[in-house]
């Protein structure tokens, strides 16, 4: 079945910050990939999508791209703010989402 | 504007004790989906469904319940309850199953965080 596997947290980084979520994939299709965002008490909010190999997904200053060779699709951020402090999800769809574990990241100012 | 309601946002309860939470949107949404989050564990589907009366098992559904009688509502009913349950709940819903259906982008509702007793 498909699953996802994204690196454990929690992150904490100072402000300014480069930060990546590391996210690998088992998928038996062609799924569209996705990175989700929890801002702290809310509901998850899409961050950023992509639908095919070679995608490049990017939204305030995040970006993912789409690696079928190895089954990645890590997010990445050159300067974290503190309002970027949330739980990440990366997630697949194939028909349903299925949901990483989530990354909880902290950021210091 | 476009967005997906749950309610209530929070709920204590205690163990047998039957309760529904309630998920509505006003996108004109055929699927429509049901998550429980746990530390550690992400987001495991507990029920969805593709349309109006027509719903399937997730992941995890069991001691749960759901309906779609309408295209907008699809709540979530907890006949007996057990603190096992206690978890952080949510709705969500997207445009259509498709040949597309990969492509589309789930909305999600804010939470419903319920303690079981």
């Amino acid at each position: 079945g498909n699953s996802v596997t994204q690196m454990e947290g929690p992150v904490t980084l100072s402000e300014e910050a480069f930060l990546t979520i590391n996210c690998t994939y088992t998928a038996t299709g062609y799924p569209s990939l996705f990175w989700y965002v929890q801002y702290p008490g809310e509901g998850l909010q899409l961050l950023l999508k992509a639908t095919k190999a070679d995608d490049k997904g990017s939204n305030k200053g995040f970006e993912a791209t789409y690696r079928k060779e190895t089954t990645s699709f890590h997010l990445e951020k050159g300067s974290v703010q503190v309002s970027d402090s949330a739980v990440y999800f990366c997630a697949l769809n194939d028909y349903k989402l299925s949901f990483g574990a989530g990354t909880t990241v902290t950021v210091r100012a | 504007e476009a967005q997906v309601t749950q309610n209530p946002r929070y709920l204590i309860t205690v163990t047998g004790k039957k309760l529904t939470v309630t998920c509505s949107q006003n996108m004109n949404h055929e699927y429509m989906s049901w998550y429980r989050q746990d530390p550690g564990l992400g987001l495991r589907q507990i029920y969805y469904s593709m349309n109006v009366e027509v719903t399937d098992k997730g992941d995890v559904p069991e001691g749960y319940k759901v309906s779609r009688k309408e295209k907008r509502n699809f709540p979530l009913i907890l006949e007996s309850p057990s603190p096992n349950q206690t978890s952080l709940y949510f709705c969500a819903s997207s445009k259509t199953i498709t040949e597309t259906r990969a492509k589309n982008i789930q909305y999600f509702g804010a939470g419903t965080r319920l303690s079981v007793l």
